[in-house]
C-alpha cells in the first residue's frame, strides 16, 4: 500500500504565477488535510476536505488560495498570483473514514515551494 | 494564545541519555494528544497518541498527558543517534489539528 504521495516535490514559481500542488491520499482514505510549514512556525492547518466537500477551511488565507478534492483524482491546493511570502513546505495528510473523534493522519513527503 | 506551545530547543544529548520533550496546550476541551517525528526534508510520522490523561508506552517511548496542568510530555529512553529529528506535539478537535513548533533533538554518538 503506497503512502501519501505529493507532487511535485519541489516547485519554483515567479511572483504572480500560479502554483498547483497535488496530493494523492493513501488507498482507502477519504479525508485529506493540507498544512503549511515555515521554519520557525511549525505546521499550520490550512484546510480539511473529504471527497467533493470542503469540511473546514478556517486555516486558508481568504484570497488566492483554494483547495479541492474531486471524486476522481488527487486533491489540489492552488495558489494564484504567488508572492514571496508563499514560499514554504506544504504537506498533505490523509486519514481513513472513522467513527471516532480521532483520525490518525498519515503525511506525505511535502512540496517545497519557492517563489522568486 | 497559541493552542499548543513547544520549546523549539535545540536539544543535544549523548547516546543512551533519557530525553524529555514537553508541550503545553491552552484548551481544556482537547482530548487527543499526539507526538510526531520529522526527519529533515521529510513529512511528519506519527509516533504515539494518547486519549485524555495518563501514560502510554511503546518500546523506548513514553507519552504522558496531565490534563490538570495542560502538559504533554514525551520521554525517550536509551536515546540513539537515529532518534535525531524534530519532534512535534499535536492535539485535535476532530476537524483541525494543532501542532507545536517542534523541538529539534540531536543524539551524539
Amino acid at each position: 500500500n503506497a503512502g501519501v504521495m505529493q507532487n511535485p516535490r519541489h516547485l519554483v514559481r515567479r511572483r504572480g504565477q500560479e502554483a498547483r500542488l497535488r496530493c494523492s491520499p493513501m488507498k482507502g482514505h477519504s479525508h485529506v488535510y493540507w498544512y503549511r510549514q515555515l521554519p520557525e512556525e511549525g505546521l499550520k492547518f490550512m484546510v480539511y476536505l473529504q471527497k467533493e466537500n470542503i469540511i473546514d477551511e478556517s486555516g486558508m488565507p481568504k484570497e488566492r488560495f483554494s483547495a479541492e478534492f474531486p471524486k476522481e483524482g488527487p486533491s489540489i491546493l492552488r495558489i494564484q498570483q504567488v508572492v514571496r511570502g508563499d514560499s514554504a513546505a506544504y504537506f498533505c495528510a490523509s486519514s481513513p473514514p472513522s467513527g471516532s473523534s480521532y483520525n490518525e493522519q498519515f503525511f506525505g513527503p511535502g512540496t517545497r515551494l519557492t517563489v522568486l | 494564545q497559541k493552542e499548543v506551545e513547544q520549546d523549539p530547543g535545540p536539544l543535544s544529548v549523548p547516546e543512551g541519555a533519557i530525553v524529555s520533550l514537553n508541550c503545553t496546550y491552552s484548551n481544556s476541551a482537547f482530548q487527543y494528544f499526539m507526538w510526531y517525528r520529522q526527519y529533515s526534508r521529510k513529512g511528519p510520522e506519527l509516533l504515539m497518541y494518547t486519549y485524555s490523561s495518563g501514560n502510554k508506552e511503546d518500546g523506548r517511548f513514553t507519552a504522558q498527558v496531565d490534563k490538570s496542568s495542560k502538559y504533554i510530555s514525551l520521554f525517550i529512553r536509551d536515546s540513539q543517534p537515529s532518534d535525531s529529528a524534530t519532534y512535534l506535539c499535536a492535539t485535535t478537535t476532530g476537524n483541525q489539528f494543532y501542532f507545536g513548533t517542534g523541538t529539534s533533538l540531536t543524539v551524539i554518538p
